[in-house]
């Protein structure tokens, strides 16, 4: 089945530093999806894209949907200590309803 | 507008017991899935429900695992004769009829398997 990949697996940053991370795909997807999951938490939708080329932004959180429709990217500006967590990228497999997910990147920031 | 609601939040079992999971969609969301998470990974897939009917259960283990999503009340997710590799969070997502990929989870249900 289609498989993401994403990368960092971690990242330990100071508060205020900007955050980048990315998500690949050896198959197309014709949407991403970016999600944040706290401690003991069920996953946050943060952002949704839908069309090649797209960026879009939700206050603090930039995402782009690649050109090749195989990956993604997530920045993160100005990070403070709640950002704290892990971030899934995620897509529907085959064009069905059902997700796939990314293993995730694990957030630190140190105040 | 409330959330997608899971309970019981925490579900502990001994081996060869039936663990029964509950799912309230969003208001107004008419298709539930259901997801699992194993420690240090990502969700996965296990079934994908509308009212009254299983649309995709691919993900679904072939024994022991059930769902359903009745005309009325909560979708449950039933594992019968359970064993400790079924200790996991299981996730319930639900999507408004139109646009199934922006799926909504709620808070889990960590079940451990004693």
């Amino acid at each position: 089945g289609q498989q993401l990949n994403q990368s960092p697996q971690s990242m330990f940053i100071q508060e205020g530093e900007d955050v980048s991370m990315n998500c690949t795909s050896s198959s197309i997807f014709n949407t991403w999806l970016w999600y944040k999951q706290d401690p003991g938490e069920g996953p946050v939708l943060l952002i949704a894209l839908y069309k090649a080329g797209e960026l879009t932004s939700n206050g603090r959180l930039t995402a782009q949907f690649g050109i090749t429709r195989k990956d993604s990217f997530l920045n993160i500006s100005a990070s403070i200590p709640s950002d704290v967590g892990i971030y899934f990228c995620a897509g529907p497999q085959g064009g069905s309803e059902k997700l796939v997910f990314g293993k995730g990147t694990k957030l630190t920031v140190n105040p | 507008n409330a959330g997608v609601m899971q309970n019981p939040r925490h579900l502990v079992r001994r081996r060869g017991q039936e663990a029964r999971l509950r799912c309230s969609p969003m208001k107004g969301h008419s298709h539930v899935y259901w997801y699992r998470q194993l420690p240090e990974e990502g969700l996965k897939f296990m079934v994908y429900l509308q009212k009254e009917n299983i649309i995709d259960e691919s993900g679904m283990p072939k024994e022991r695992f059930s769902a359903e999503f009745p005309k009325e009340g909560p979708s449950i997710l039933r594992i019968q004769q359970v064993v400790r590799g079924d200790s996991a969070a299981y996730f319930c997502a639900s999507s408004p009829a139109g646009n199934p990929s922006e799926q909504y989870f709620g808070p889990g249900t960590r079940l451990t398997v004693t």
